[in-house]
């Protein structure tokens, strides 16, 4: 049948709130994680990266949590503000593929003030 | 510094027709990237290059041919457009393949075959 346009999962938050968005990943050969945020127009930027040894690693403001017992990872965003509105995008580095990323398909993160 | 520039960062482009798109990266980058971006999917892997004169396919290789002639510069060819090519291309670079290496991406260049 006719493809239907897919649409992007949405997180909507209050200003000042914390704000968690996920990602599941299917490789276990993943070693290398990386959050990524892009906003309207513009290329992804690095935001926060975990290596597959780790379960945690905090930046400023954004915190990200990896379960490979279950092939999750998230982001946490604390007290989100509006120009954290954006789409988040989740990538993996499976080992022994020379830097091939595989990214997730996003959320957007709307956040109201 | 520039980073990661990308040329034209708008075309539009009849079905049949050719263009290249540009990707320049002024950090000495070894390893440079092209992907491209369609709705409600995460980027994905066309080609890259692991230094200069050398090229290798992604995920999505057909319709599409690159050049490494420069370091600096990775080029995306399309040789002849079709619809399905319709999308947001980015190019990235980094310094290198091993784990915990950022890559850098352009502004991306959004191309539409009509």
């Amino acid at each position: 049948g006719e493809s239907v346009g897919l649409h992007l999962p949405t997180l909507s938050v209050q200003e000042g709130d914390n704000s968690i968005i996920n990602c599941a990943y299917s490789n276990s050969a993943s070693d290398y994680f990386i959050w990524y945020k892009q906003e309207s127009g513009k290329g992804p930027q690095f935001i926060i990266d975990i290596r597959s040894n780790m379960d945690k690693r905090q930046g400023q403001r954004v915190t990200v949590l990896l379960n490979k017992t279950v092939k999750h990872l998230s982001l946490q965003i604390a007290a989100t503000q509006p120009g954290d509105s954006a789409v988040y995008f989740c990538a993996e580095n499976r080992r022994g593929s020379q830097g091939n990323l595989i990214f997730g398909k996003g959320t957007k993160l709307s956040v109201k003030p | 510094n520039a980073g990661v520039t990308q040329t034209p960062k708008f075309r539009v482009l009849k079905t049949g027709q050719s263009m290249t798109l540009l990707c320049a990266q002024d950090m000495n980058h070894e390893y440079m990237y092209w992907y491209r971006q369609d709705p409600g999917m995460g980027l994905r892997l066309i080609h890259y290059s692991v230094g200069e004169g050398t090229t290798a396919k992604g995920e999505v290789p057909d319709g599409y041919n690159v050049s490494r002639l420069k370091k600096q510069n990775f080029l995306l060819g399309l040789e002849s457009a079709a619809p399905s090519q319709t999308s947001v291309y980015f190019c990235a670079s980094s310094y290198s393949i091993r784990v915990g290496t950022e890559a850098f991406f352009g502004q991306g260049t959004r191309l539409t075959v009509v």
